[in-house]
């Protein structure tokens, strides 16, 4: 079956700490992977994509293939990073979404 | 970018009676849309996957009866929730692709379902 996890529900830490995010899944094929970020009062928006191996405000996420997983990182954490992030693999086949149950980051001053 | 609009934001009716919520591409087509329904404190769920001119796909557990689904045109799409109860109310949020304008999937900004 295929499904993702997100570990923790709730992350806090202070500005400029590092932070991770950790998503791990299990599915079949070669899913694409993705994370979305929902600031407060505002609508879902896509963050990364794997594939594009792109740096989005300070984060990045590497696929590892062996441990299934796509952490997702920053290196200095910053207060306007306090959001809802979730890591969603989409089977390309299908082309739907699944999400995480998502984590909530606290990035306190 | 690639904008979803959801209408209404939010909602309040009463038991027994039916809702409907509209999805709206603007500036672009989406043959596919996605419905979603999300509970407090909780991630995604999908619910059924939009098709323009043919049947929706619906996710295992959904009744398609209680959530209807039209997809007529390339930019419009509508769940309408049937005869509501209580625990429906919940968040109900569409998305949609546009090809054109790269990877991910535009959200729109949700609608919020009260039942009384």
């Amino acid at each position: 079956a295929q499904r993702v996890t997100q570990p923790e529900k709730l992350l806090s830490v202070f500005k400029g700490a590092p932070v991770e995010l950790k998503c791990n899944y299990s599915y079949s094929g070669s899913p694409e992977l993705f994370w979305y970020v929902q600031y407060s009062r505002q609508r879902l928006q896509l963050l990364l994509r794997h594939i594009s191996r792109e740096s989005i405000k300070g984060f990045t996420a590497d696929l590892n293939k062996g441990e299934t997983s796509f952490h997702l990182k920053k290196p200095f954490a910053q207060e306007e990073d306090s959001a809802m992030y979730y890591c969603a693999p989409m089977n390309s086949g299908y082309s739907t979404l699944t999400f995480g149950k998502g984590t909530m980051l606290l990035v306190s001053p | 970018g690639a904008v979803v609009s959801q209408h209404p934001s939010r909602v309040i009716c009463k038991s027994g009676t039916s809702v409907k919520i509209e999805c709206r591409s603007l500036d672009f087509q989406a043959t596919t849309m996605f419905w979603y329904r999300q509970f407090p404190k909780q991630s995604l769920m999908l619910m059924a996957t939009s098709n323009e001119g043919s049947k929706a796909t619906y996710e295992q557990g959904v009744e398609k009866d209680k959530f209807l689904i039209n997809h007529a045109s390339l930019t419009l799409s509508t769940l309408t929730v049937t005869s509501a109860h209580p625990e429906d109310s919940s968040f109900y949020i569409c998305s949609a692709r546009d090809h054109g304008a790269g990877p991910g999937y535009t959200f729109g900004s949700g609608t919020r379902l009260t039942v009384v």
